[in-house]
């Protein structure tokens, strides 16, 4: 089974930074099965990112993906207010089990 | 526009058991597999169970498998999940999902609890 560690835990930064996500896989994952995700509180959360680098519809071009093997980052390049949440990294490679990162919280500093 | 819809969570005593359902709208169910996911209180996702398109094909995470069971009516549009001998630690938000990961229902909340 393939973990997925996501660091850091919580970044702490100001509206108009760049923020970059980190998620480790314990193997190579295949064919860079590799998604994320976004949640707010209180919401189901949003596909933002599948196959680590191609934008899910609708998801403004501030929202970057990269990375293969086992290392990938998200990157959103300039934060708006509404970016700050709770993001997630998947990888669903050629089994149907889905396994999830531990989440990085995007906070307001 | 497509929507799921969860429903049947609720209190339930450890060693109950609780039906989820899910209700799809918007697109051609009976063409894609679906995913349970859940999410307990304060925590991250963990994926619980995955079903063909046509049924013919079920998976479980190991957490789960012996005590809870997927199933799908395609003639309904509607996804399950048949939770039996529960236990405080499956207290949570269960979400389904299509196959793509694009589409979310809104979760049910489940609570195990004496």
């Amino acid at each position: 089974e393939i973990v997925l560690t996501q660091s850091p835990g919580t970044l702490s930064l100001s509206p108009g930074e760049r923020a970059t996500l980190s998620c480790r896989a314990s193997q190579s994952v295949s064919s860079s099965y590799l998604a994320w995700y976004q949640q707010k509180p209180g919401q189901a959360p949003r596909l933002l990112i599948y196959g680590a680098s191609s934008r899910a519809t609708g998801i403004p071009d501030r929202f970057s993906g990269s990375g293969s093997g086992t290392d990938f980052t998200l990157t959103i390049s300039r934060l708006e207010p509404e970016d700050f949440a709770v993001y997630y990294c998947q990888q669903y490679g050629s089994s149907p089990k889905w396994t999830f990162g531990q989440g990085t919280k995007v906070e307001i500093k | 526009q497509v929507q799921l819809v969860e429903s049947g969570g609720g209190v339930v005593q450890p060693g109950g058991s609780l039906r989820l359902s899910c209700a799809a709208s918007g697109f051609t169910f009976s063409s894609y597999g679906m995913h349970w996911v859940r999410q307990a209180p304060g925590k991250g996702l963990e994926w619980v169970a995955f079903i063909r398109y046509d049924g013919s094909n079920k998976y479980y995470a190991d957490s789960v498998k012996g005590r809870f069971t997927i199933s799908r009516d395609n003639s309904k549009n509607t996804l399950y999940l048949q939770m039996n001998s529960l236990r405080a630690e499956d207290t949570a938000v269960y979400y389904c999902v299509t196959d793509t990961a694009i589409y979310w229902g809104q979760g049910t909340l489940v609570t195990v609890s004496s």
